[in-house]
Order: C-alpha cells, then structure tokens, then sequence
C-alpha cells in the first residue's frame, strides 16, 4: 500500500516562530488532507488540498501531486498549535483515508 | 456543521467483558463510517469501513469476530469490543462521511482501558 511519510518526527518552537511540516507520500494519491490532533485526541480538519495552495488564518497548505508531497506552514506559532498534525490520503478507490506518520509540534512561550 | 460525538469518552472494563462504543453523526447523514484505532505516540490505524445498512468492510488483520461493527442508520454506528483483554486497550476514533462531503469528519475517541 502507499507510504505516507512526514517530517520533522517531532518539533519544538517559541510562541511567535514560523515552521514547515513535509508530507510525502509513495504513490499518486486521489487528494490530500491535513489535520490537527490536540492534546485530547479530536482531530480537526484543517485542509482538504488535492493540489495548489489553500490558506486559512496562520496557516497555509502546498500540495505538489506530481512530485507527491505537500507542505503546511504554520507562521506565528501560538501554545494553541501544539498537538500532532497529520497529513493523510485517499488512495485506491477514494474512500480510505491512509494517514502520515505524523509531527508532534509543541509551542512554548 | 459536519460534527460527529462519540459515548463513552472514557471506559475502564474488566478483562473477559464487552465494550460498546457509540458514534452519532449530530447534523448530517452519514453514508459512510470509519473506526481507527490509535495507540500511544502512533498514527491512526483503519479498523474497517461501514456502509448503512451493510455489513463492515474490515482491514487485514483486525478481527471481525472480535470487533463488531454495526452501521444501523444513516447517524450511527457502534463499535462492540467483544471480550476485551489488556492488549485491546486503546484509543478508537471513528469518522464519517456524508454523500456529498469530499472529506471525513472525526469523533472525539474513546479511550479504553482493558484490566
């Protein structure tokens, strides 16, 4: 099956820092999303991102389907984002979703 | 909109008895519905996907016998861990998508310790 691969593994930033997470993924892959674990385990969706760039508040999202990777960049880093994001992909038919190995972020201030 | 709960957030059982753990889609229908699985510092694991009014379509390896999975309208389903052991602790998520949604929507897990 597809490979979804992310990185950093795990990340550290001050309040207020910008920061790039990387989504690879092995295959071609019918669309792309992103979400937010919080500390608490609910995961929010953040992006549905097939291809092109999306952005919503300090967030942005890149997908680049033919080289298969996408990009989240986080800009003005808040205690708020910590928690794990997860980029994950629709593969074969389009209804499983195979999640990335994740990016545990932690903000401090 | 698109916000799906799940009961009970938190179950503490003992070994041998069985866990059922509801997921209610509050304002859409939900054609479709996932459960994960998570452990500690993992990713999210797909346990097996329904379809209302049929049966799961369970991933390779995960037991059907011991997870039953039943999708009986289009705003529930129930996840049943038959008699649970220790090593069925976890976290389980389930997710679910409407017919016209480009993306699943997730519940708040249940987190369950088997002693």
């Amino acid at each position: 099956g597809i490979q979804v691969e992310q990185s950093p593994p795990d990340l550290i930033l001050q309040e207020g820092a910008n920061s790039t997470l990387r989504c690879n993924f092995s295959d071609s892959v019918n669309n792309l999303q992103w979400f937010h674990q919080n500390p608490w385990g609910q995961l929010i969706n953040l992006f549905y991102i097939p291809s092109g760039t999306k952005q919503n508040g300090r967030l942005s999202a890149t997908t680049v389907a033919t080289e298969r990777y996408s990009l989240l960049y986080i800009s003005s880093s808040q205690t708020t984002d910590s928690g794990v994001y997860f980029c994950a992909a629709y593969t074969g038919g389009g209804n499983k979703l195979t999640f990335g190995t994740g990016t545990q972020l932690k903000v401090e201030l | 909109g698109a916000v799906v709960s799940q009961h009970p957030s938190w179950v503490i059982c003992k070994s041998g008895t069985s866990v059922k753990i509801e997921c209610r889609s509050l304002d859409f229908q939900a054609t479709t519905m996932f459960w994960y699985r998570q452990f500690p510092k993992q990713s999210l694991m797909l346990m097996a996907t329904s379809n209302e009014g049929s049966k799961a379509t369970y991933e390779q390896g995960v037991e059907k016998d011991k997870f039953l999975i039943n999708h009986a309208s289009l705003t529930l389903s129930t996840l049943t861990v038959t008699s649970a052991h220790p090593e069925d602790s976890s976290f389980y998520i389930c997710s679910a998508r409407g017919s016209v949604q480009e993306t699943q929507y997730f519940g708040p897990g249940t987190r369950l310790l088997v002693l």
